[in-house]
């Protein structure tokens, strides 16, 4: 069975500095995916990066990047220069398997919240 | 163009009421998902459909019937709901591709049911 571990309910940060919202999972299945979203209260769900399992780099999509390390099995998001419409519910996603695998487990999320 | 539509964005409805949900999605994907998000939980997926076909009922109950009326639509038919139903109800649509195979969501649809 597959599970998604975010222990952060809830973090504050200042405007303009960086967070790190924690996420670690467990799967036996050599071949994975890890998804950050980010929800506002709106309710969308916003794809933010994506990292696999055989990855060699840490992947980057802007002010976003993730800190993997596959022998904690652990797959950080980091957010730089943090900025008031930062502020939403992020969770932390993985799909095991390839093509025709179409499940995504989700951890309970984190409720971030920017402080001006 | 990552964008997934859903309309309504709103709806309330009573337990006797037969209403849809509206999903459309125009970037050649070929999965169409719909999930359940109660507040303050992650969403749970309800259905998957592959090439226009059902492939995943996640143990739904028969009041909620959905519908792939082509590779690009998709429909979650609603009747007879209980107030436990209220919820977020979130559409997404993915390539099933080899690896990446990002699920793209729509903005939801807030459902009450009085």
């Amino acid at each position: 069975a597959q599970k998604i571990t975010q222990t952060q309910p809830g973090m504050f940060v200042q405007e303009k500095e960086a967070v790190t919202l924690d996420c670690t999972y467990d799967t036996s299945d050599p071949s994975y995916g890890l998804f950050w979203y980010k929800q506002p209260s709106s309710g969308e769900m916003i794809f933010l990066i994506y990292q696999g399992s055989y990855d060699q780099q840490n992947a980057t999509e802007g002010r976003y990047s993730l800190n993997f390390q596959k022998a904690r099995k652990s797959a950080n998001l980091v957010i730089s220069a943090s900025q008031l419409g930062d502020s939403a519910m992020y969770f932390c996603a993985m799909r095991v398997g390839g093509a025709g695998s179409y499940q995504l487990t989700f951890g309970k999320g984190t409720k971030l919240s920017v402080i001006p | 163009d990552t964008e997934v539509t859903q309309t309504p964005k709103h709806l309330v409805m009573g337990m006797t009421n037969k209403k849809s949900l509206k999903c459309e999605q125009h970037m050649g994907h070929r999965a169409m998902y719909w999930y359940k998000q109660k507040a303050k939980k992650p969403p749970e997926l309800m259905f998957v459909y592959s090439y226009e076909k059902l492939s995943i009922n996640e143990s739904v109950p028969s009041r909620f019937s959905p519908e792939c009326p082509n590779s690009s639509l998709l429909n979650l038919h609603l009747h007879a709901l209980q107030p436990e139903d209220s919820a977020l109800y979130l559409c997404a649509s993915s390539h099933l591709s080899w690896g990446r195979d990002t699920q793209y969501f729509g903005p939801g649809t807030r459902l009450t049911v009085l």
